[in-house]
């Protein structure tokens, strides 16, 4: 199975601050097709996960655009520019390229 | 609107079974591969288990922790997934999302049932 690696796993941030979280697969998720099928959701505090990105770079609708993915082959960040108090909570990113689907452990954004 | 509505979640003792249902609206049930998530009490989230459209054959795929003893299930007509959990242990005691996956991604989930394996 693809191990996902995220860090850190508890991220205080300042409101209006920048904030970065780190995933790392152990294989690359570059699938056949050439896409590269790495996600990023967002599970606030008492609700169900709900998708930021996904193929890396692309955000969903209604996703602000404070928050941005990159990397490529086994290394992909989730950058948010400016953190809101809206933003907290844990953060999984996801890989989709192999069987079975595999998650990261999370990362707790939590205000300062 | 899509929406995912879970429900058959409750308490159950080790060794026994329960079945869980997935109601599917504001999209062509039938195109799109739906799959089983679950989150243990303050843990993350692990991947269940897969059924493919009809176009794919309707294909199954499963965690190693619960192949053999789950099984995932699908009735286009009603626009419903239905996932048997059998021979429950103690550490299947999670909530339980259902959610839609297309082109190697989950695109929404619903709110989840919670199922709790204890004696």
């Amino acid at each position: 199975d693809v191990v996902m690696t995220q860090s850190p796993l508890s991220l205080p941030v300042t409101l209006g601050q920048p904030a970065s979280i780190s995933c790392r697969s152990s294989q690359s998720l570059v699938y056949s097709d050439g896409n590269t099928h790495l996600n990023w959701f967002q599970q606030r505090p008492g609700q169900s996960p709900r998708r930021l990105i996904y193929k890396v770079s692309n955000r969903d609708s209604g996703v602000p655009d404070r928050f941005s993915g990159s990397g490529s082959g086994t290394d992909f960040t989730l950058k948010i520019s400016r953190v809101e108090a809206e933003d907290v909570g844990v953060y999984y990113c996801m890989q989709g390229t192999h069987w079975p689907l595999t998650f990261g452990g999370g990362t707790k954004v939590e205000i300062k | 609107e899509v929406q995912l509505v879970e429900s058959g979640g409750g308490v159950q003792q080790p060794g026994r079974s329960l079945s869980l249902s997935c109601t599917a609206s504001g999209f062509t049930f039938g195109d799109y591969a739906m799959s089983w998530i679950r989150q243990a009490p303050g843990k993350g989230l692990e991947w269940v288990s897969v059924i493919r459209s009809k176009i794919y054959g309707a294909t199954t795929e499963y965690a190693a922790s619960v192949r053999g003893r789950f099984t995932i299930s699908r009735d286009d007509s009603k626009s419903i997934a239905y996932l048997q959990m059998n021979s429950l242990k103690t550490e299947d005691t999670a909530m339980y999302y259902c959610t839609r996956f297309s082109s190697g991604s989950i695109e929404y989930w619903g709110q989840g049932t919670l199922v709790t394996v204890s004696s």
